[in-house]
């Protein structure tokens, strides 16, 4: 069993549509939750980062983390085709430690 | 543009043959990980270096190595290269202190072994 599980998608949107990505994990130890957007040919960017449990919002993203649950969301409002690219989560179970990544989900937002 | 530069951007070897990888970090920045991105796969932790000393290591063999230098540029070494070696090779620094845990990633170095 993996440690943080994502499903890969292809996960395919209209315009406008709210998006639900979402990642389990096995280790009750991580701490620091984290969702990286990835384009084509680029490496991963920063999009949220939140420790511990609770909801942080940035502009149309959200993200939330239930630790008793073991569950991590990321929800983008009003989602643009700009927004096409693939979501990684990623955990870490200290500051500055190892980045463990979920396989990634590939979105694709249609005009 | 995050600051972080890798070279060379793509890369094709032959089976057996050694290559190193180069990472300029983002100024400020005191520690370097690499990690292995296989088609389709999320990154997988590689290693990390700290003020030029190893601090962590992933579940890859003894053929990856690295180095940090002074100036906290990096290189990752990979001998005896295997086929199943072709990925993406990304580099992420970062400042470790109290609050700031953000690492800055490269734009990946595409190794293909054939």
């Amino acid at each position: 069993q993996k440690e943080v599980e994502q499903d890969p998608g292809p996960l395919s949107v209209p315009e406008g549509a709210i998006v639900s990505l979402n990642c389990t994990y096995s280790n009750s130890a991580f701490q620091y939750f984290m969702w990286y957007r990835q384009y084509s040919r680029k490496g991963p960017e920063l999009l949220m980062y939140t420790y511990s449990s609770g909801n942080k919002e940035d502009g149309r993203f959200t993200a939330q983390v239930d630790k008793s649950s073991k569950y991590i969301s990321l929800f983008i409002r009003d989602s643009q085709p700009s927004d096409s690219a693939t979501y990684l989560c990623a955990m870490q179970y200290n500051q500055g430690g190892k980045l463990i990544f979920g396989q990634g989900t590939e979105l694709s937002v249609k005009p | 543009e995050t600051g972080v530069t890798q070279s060379p951007t793509h890369l094709i070897k032959t089976r057996g043959q050694q290559v190193t990888l180069r990472c300029s970090s983002q100024s400020g920045h005191n520690t370097v990980s690499w990690y292995q991105q296989a088609l389709g796969q999320g990154p997988q932790f590689i290693f990390q270096y700290y003020r030029e000393e190893e601090n962590g290591r992933g579940n890859f063999p003894p053929r990856f190595s690295g180095l940090q230098f002074p100036n906290y540029s990096s290189e990752l070494n990979v001998n005896a290269l295997e086929l199943d070696d072709s990925a993406l090779y990304l580099c992420a620094s970062s400042l470790v202190s109290a609050g700031d845990t953000e690492a800055f990633f490269g734009q990946g170095t595409r190794l293909t072994v054939v």
